[in-house]
């Protein structure tokens, strides 16, 4: 079955510094790919995503592109900010099954220092 | 409302009670699902409704589990005999019906469930 594997946190940075939050995924047929970020106290909400091969996703300073050479779809962002501190969850989607399901990575904490 | 709301937020309950907890999604929005949240641990897929319709409940951990929606908005999950392992974040997502197969699903804040 499909399944996605994000590295553990917590990852502590200091402020403006450079993040990179590792996400591979198994999947049998050709899926979308999402961040979605949990701040405290607050549901899940979507960050980003790219549907297909090469597409880059964008969102407040986030990137992340859809390598479906290495399966894939790192996030990234140049110079994080205290207020970016919360869980990130990786997750994909065959759009073609079930509507909107999603299948989720385990997340990563990410606490950012001033 | 605004967002999707659940309720309760939090709920002890004892082992071997039956609970229910409660989705408003948001309003107009056909697809709901419910995931399962374990401490340290990603959602997992629970159940998908499409209106009323439950069109996907392979992912309810054993026959305890059961959820319905029976006017096509307001959701109940229902645990059966409560277990220990049944301790989790239980959440709520719906979608439009334009943002059906984009993947963008709004969520709720969580029911929290502890069994003692």
């Amino acid at each position: 079955g499909d399944s996605v594997t994000q590295m553990e946190g917590p990852v502590t940075l200091s402020e403006e510094a450079f993040l990179t939050i590792n996400c591979t995924y198994t999947a049998t047929g050709y899926p979308s790919l999402f961040w979605y970020v949990q701040y405290p106290g607050e549901g899940l909400q979507l960050l980003l995503k790219a549907t297909k091969a090469d597409d880059k996703g964008s969102n407040k300073g986030f990137e992340a592109t859809y390598r479906k050479e290495t399966t894939s779809f790192h996030l990234e962002k140049g110079s994080v900010q205290v207020s970016d501190s919360a869980v990130y969850f990786c997750a994909l989607s065959d759009l073609n099954n079930a509507g909107n399901m999603l299948t989720f990575g385990g997340g990563t904490r990410l606490m950012v220092k001033p | 409302g605004a967002g999707v709301s659940q309720s309760p937020r939090y709920k002890v309950a004892k082992r071997g009670q039956d609970v229910a907890l409660r989705c408003d999604p948001i309003s107009g929005h056909v697809s709901l699902f419910w995931y399962q949240q374990a401490l340290g641990q990603g959602p997992e897929f629970l159940t998908y409704f499409q209106n009323e319709a439950q069109l996907d409940k392979s992912g309810l951990p054993s026959d305890r589990f059961f959820a319905e929606r029976p006017e096509g908005s307001v959701s109940t999950l229902k645990i059966q005999r409560t277990q220990q392992e049944d301790s989790a974040v239980y959440l709520c997502a719906s979608s439009s019906f334009l943002a059906l197969n984009t993947g963008e699903l709004f969520f709720g804040e969580g029911s929290r469930l502890t069994v003692l």
